[in-house]
Protein backbone atom coordinates (compact mmCIF):
# COMPACT_ATOMS: atom_id res chain seq x y z
CA UNK A 1 0.00 0.00 0.00
CA UNK A 2 1.01 3.62 -1.00
CA UNK A 3 2.42 5.67 2.22
CA UNK A 4 3.17 9.65 3.14
CA UNK A 5 5.31 11.06 5.23
CA UNK A 6 5.74 14.44 6.61
CA UNK A 7 8.74 14.21 8.81
CA UNK A 8 8.14 17.61 10.40
CA UNK A 9 5.60 18.17 12.99
CA UNK A 10 6.40 21.48 13.06
CA UNK A 11 7.84 24.18 10.84
CA UNK A 12 8.00 27.76 11.99
CA UNK A 13 8.75 30.47 9.44
CA UNK A 14 9.41 34.63 9.82
CA UNK A 15 6.54 36.66 7.44
CA UNK A 16 8.06 37.57 4.65
CA UNK A 17 10.78 34.55 4.77
CA UNK A 18 10.09 30.99 2.03
CA UNK A 19 8.80 28.15 3.54
CA UNK A 20 8.79 24.45 2.60
CA UNK A 21 6.81 21.72 4.21
CA UNK A 22 8.56 18.43 3.83
CA UNK A 23 6.33 14.99 1.96
CA UNK A 24 7.72 12.05 0.71
CA UNK A 25 5.53 9.30 -0.65
CA UNK A 26 6.12 5.76 -1.51
CA UNK A 27 3.80 4.24 -4.21
CA UNK A 28 3.51 1.22 -6.25
CA UNK A 29 2.72 2.74 -9.46
CA UNK A 30 2.63 6.38 -11.03
CA UNK A 31 1.83 8.85 -8.04
CA UNK A 32 -1.07 11.07 -7.87
CA UNK A 33 -0.27 13.78 -5.00
CA UNK A 34 -1.91 16.53 -3.41
CA UNK A 35 -1.79 19.37 -0.52
CA UNK A 36 -4.23 20.22 1.32
CA UNK A 37 -4.47 23.01 4.04
CA UNK A 38 -6.46 23.09 7.49
CA UNK A 39 -7.74 25.75 9.59
CA UNK A 40 -8.79 25.56 12.95
CA UNK A 41 -12.36 23.54 13.43
CA UNK A 42 -12.25 23.32 9.57
CA UNK A 43 -12.48 20.65 6.93
CA UNK A 44 -9.54 20.21 4.66
CA UNK A 45 -9.15 22.77 1.83
CA UNK A 46 -7.32 21.62 -1.50
CA UNK A 47 -4.17 23.31 -2.15
CA UNK A 48 -3.06 21.65 -5.18
CA UNK A 49 -2.22 18.51 -7.08
CA UNK A 50 0.52 16.63 -9.27
CA UNK A 51 -1.02 14.18 -11.77
CA UNK A 52 1.28 13.95 -14.67
CA UNK A 53 3.37 16.83 -16.70
CA UNK A 54 5.34 19.60 -15.24
CA UNK A 55 7.28 19.02 -11.91
CA UNK A 56 6.58 22.12 -10.64
CA UNK A 57 2.98 22.71 -9.80
CA UNK A 58 1.31 26.18 -8.99
CA UNK A 59 -1.69 26.23 -6.23
CA UNK A 60 -3.67 28.56 -4.98
CA UNK A 61 -2.45 31.85 -2.25
CA UNK A 62 1.02 31.51 -3.88
CA UNK A 63 1.68 27.92 -2.88
CA UNK A 64 3.90 25.75 -5.65
CA UNK A 65 4.78 22.10 -4.87
CA UNK A 66 8.08 20.48 -6.65
CA UNK A 67 7.60 16.69 -7.95
CA UNK A 68 11.07 14.97 -7.56
CA UNK A 69 10.48 11.69 -8.70
CA UNK A 70 14.15 10.46 -8.13
CA UNK A 71 13.89 11.01 -4.42
CA UNK A 72 10.14 10.23 -4.28
CA UNK A 73 9.41 13.36 -2.60
CA UNK A 74 6.41 16.48 -2.79
CA UNK A 75 7.26 19.45 -1.57
CA UNK A 76 5.25 22.33 -0.58
CA UNK A 77 6.82 25.74 -1.17
CA UNK A 78 5.61 29.78 -1.05
CA UNK A 79 8.19 32.41 -1.67
CA UNK A 80 7.61 34.88 0.95
CA UNK A 81 5.03 33.52 3.94
CA UNK A 82 1.91 35.44 5.09
CA UNK A 83 1.09 34.97 9.00
CA UNK A 84 -2.40 33.96 7.26
CA UNK A 85 -0.44 30.93 5.92
CA UNK A 86 -0.47 29.50 9.53
CA UNK A 87 -2.37 26.35 9.67
CA UNK A 88 -2.00 22.44 9.41
CA UNK A 89 -0.83 21.18 6.23
CA UNK A 90 -1.87 17.81 4.85
CA UNK A 91 -0.26 16.11 2.15
CA UNK A 92 -1.55 13.38 0.58
CA UNK A 93 -1.11 10.10 -1.85
CA UNK A 94 -3.87 8.04 -4.09
CA UNK A 95 -3.48 4.89 -5.46
CA UNK A 96 -6.83 3.01 -6.92
CA UNK A 97 -9.45 3.64 -4.01
CA UNK A 98 -6.93 4.34 -1.37
CA UNK A 99 -5.97 7.72 -0.38
CA UNK A 100 -3.26 8.34 2.19
CA UNK A 101 -2.87 10.79 4.31
CA UNK A 102 0.42 12.03 6.03
CA UNK A 103 -0.03 12.79 9.89
CA UNK A 104 0.04 16.38 9.33
CA UNK A 105 2.98 19.55 9.45
CA UNK A 106 1.30 22.50 12.02
CA UNK A 107 3.18 26.12 10.29
CA UNK A 108 3.40 28.93 12.22
CA UNK A 109 4.60 32.33 10.51
CA UNK A 110 5.79 35.18 13.33
CA UNK A 111 4.95 38.81 12.30
CA UNK B 1 -23.96 27.25 -1.90
CA UNK B 2 -22.74 24.27 -2.97
CA UNK B 3 -20.46 22.41 -0.98
CA UNK B 4 -20.97 19.50 1.76
CA UNK B 5 -22.98 19.43 4.99
CA UNK B 6 -22.62 17.25 8.06
CA UNK B 7 -24.73 16.31 10.69
CA UNK B 8 -24.80 16.42 13.67
CA UNK B 9 -21.60 18.73 14.57
CA UNK B 10 -20.76 17.21 17.34
CA UNK B 11 -21.76 14.02 19.47
CA UNK B 12 -21.25 13.11 22.76
CA UNK B 13 -22.39 9.02 22.46
CA UNK B 14 -22.27 6.38 25.50
CA UNK B 15 -20.46 3.09 24.55
CA UNK B 16 -22.73 0.62 23.04
CA UNK B 17 -24.91 2.95 21.70
CA UNK B 18 -25.66 2.94 17.72
CA UNK B 19 -25.21 6.61 15.71
CA UNK B 20 -25.29 8.03 12.46
CA UNK B 21 -23.04 10.48 10.96
CA UNK B 22 -24.85 12.17 8.05
CA UNK B 23 -23.52 13.53 5.15
CA UNK B 24 -25.41 15.07 1.61
CA UNK B 25 -23.31 17.04 -0.98
CA UNK B 26 -24.82 19.13 -3.98
CA UNK B 27 -22.15 19.09 -6.53
CA UNK B 28 -23.36 15.89 -8.08
CA UNK B 29 -19.85 14.25 -7.10
CA UNK B 30 -19.69 10.74 -7.95
CA UNK B 31 -17.30 9.66 -5.37
CA UNK B 32 -17.32 10.25 -1.80
CA UNK B 33 -15.63 9.08 1.37
CA UNK B 34 -15.66 9.18 5.08
CA UNK B 35 -12.30 9.78 7.32
CA UNK B 36 -11.00 9.64 10.88
CA UNK B 37 -9.09 12.49 12.04
CA UNK B 38 -6.77 11.67 15.24
CA UNK B 39 -4.00 13.96 16.63
CA UNK B 40 -0.91 12.78 15.51
CA UNK B 41 -2.28 10.57 12.58
CA UNK B 42 -3.21 12.64 10.01
CA UNK B 43 -6.89 11.62 8.14
CA UNK B 44 -7.60 7.63 7.61
CA UNK B 45 -9.87 6.59 5.26
CA UNK B 46 -12.94 4.65 7.06
CA UNK B 47 -14.86 3.82 3.98
CA UNK B 48 -15.56 4.81 0.41
CA UNK B 49 -18.13 5.06 -2.58
CA UNK B 50 -17.36 5.51 -5.99
CA UNK B 51 -20.66 6.19 -7.42
CA UNK B 52 -24.00 5.49 -6.11
CA UNK B 53 -24.87 2.12 -5.12
CA UNK B 54 -21.28 0.56 -4.52
CA UNK B 55 -19.22 1.00 -1.56
CA UNK B 56 -15.62 -0.05 -0.61
CA UNK B 57 -13.00 -0.45 2.74
CA UNK B 58 -10.68 1.70 3.33
CA UNK B 59 -7.47 1.85 5.99
CA UNK B 60 -9.58 1.67 8.99
CA UNK B 61 -13.28 0.15 8.56
CA UNK B 62 -13.72 -2.15 11.32
CA UNK B 63 -16.87 -1.13 13.64
CA UNK B 64 -18.40 1.32 11.04
CA UNK B 65 -20.81 0.82 7.68
CA UNK B 66 -21.95 2.53 5.38
CA UNK B 67 -24.77 3.21 2.16
CA UNK B 68 -25.12 4.55 -0.76
CA UNK B 69 -28.69 4.88 -1.89
CA UNK B 70 -28.08 7.96 -4.12
CA UNK B 71 -25.53 10.31 -5.19
CA UNK B 72 -26.02 13.11 -3.29
CA UNK B 73 -25.87 11.24 0.39
CA UNK B 74 -23.34 8.75 2.51
CA UNK B 75 -24.46 7.95 5.60
CA UNK B 76 -21.32 6.56 8.08
CA UNK B 77 -23.44 3.99 10.71
CA UNK B 78 -21.36 2.69 13.85
CA UNK B 79 -23.40 0.14 15.39
CA UNK B 80 -22.29 -0.26 18.42
CA UNK B 81 -20.04 2.72 19.72
CA UNK B 82 -16.43 1.96 21.56
CA UNK B 83 -14.51 4.79 23.23
CA UNK B 84 -11.50 4.22 20.45
CA UNK B 85 -13.60 5.63 18.08
CA UNK B 86 -14.31 9.02 19.65
CA UNK B 87 -12.91 11.27 16.67
CA UNK B 88 -13.59 13.65 14.05
CA UNK B 89 -14.87 12.53 11.13
CA UNK B 90 -15.08 14.32 7.67
CA UNK B 91 -17.12 13.55 4.64
CA UNK B 92 -15.56 14.27 1.44
CA UNK B 93 -16.56 14.24 -2.40
CA UNK B 94 -14.55 14.35 -5.46
CA UNK B 95 -15.88 14.02 -9.13
CA UNK B 96 -13.26 11.72 -10.19
CA UNK B 97 -11.33 9.29 -8.76
CA UNK B 98 -8.04 11.25 -9.16
CA UNK B 99 -9.74 14.84 -8.45
CA UNK B 100 -9.01 16.60 -5.64
CA UNK B 101 -11.51 15.69 -2.56
CA UNK B 102 -13.64 18.71 -1.08
CA UNK B 103 -14.70 18.62 2.22
CA UNK B 104 -17.24 18.75 4.73
CA UNK B 105 -16.62 20.74 8.33
CA UNK B 106 -16.53 17.61 10.30
CA UNK B 107 -18.27 15.90 13.42
CA UNK B 108 -16.75 15.90 16.95
CA UNK B 109 -17.97 12.55 18.51
CA UNK B 110 -17.08 11.33 21.55
CA UNK B 111 -17.65 7.57 22.78
CA UNK B 112 -17.58 7.60 26.72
Amino acid sequence: AQSVAQPEDQVNVAEGNPLTVKCTYSVSGNPYLFWYVQYPNRGLQFLLKYITGDNLVKGSYGFEAEFNKSQTSFHLKKPSALVSDSALYFCAVRDLNDMRFGAGTRLTVKP
Amino acid sequence: IAGITQAPTSQILAAGRRMTLRCTQDMRHNAMYWYRQDLGLGLRLIHYSNTAGTTGKGEVPDGYSVSRANTDDFPLTLASAVPSQTSVYFCASSDTLYNEQFFGPGTRLTVL
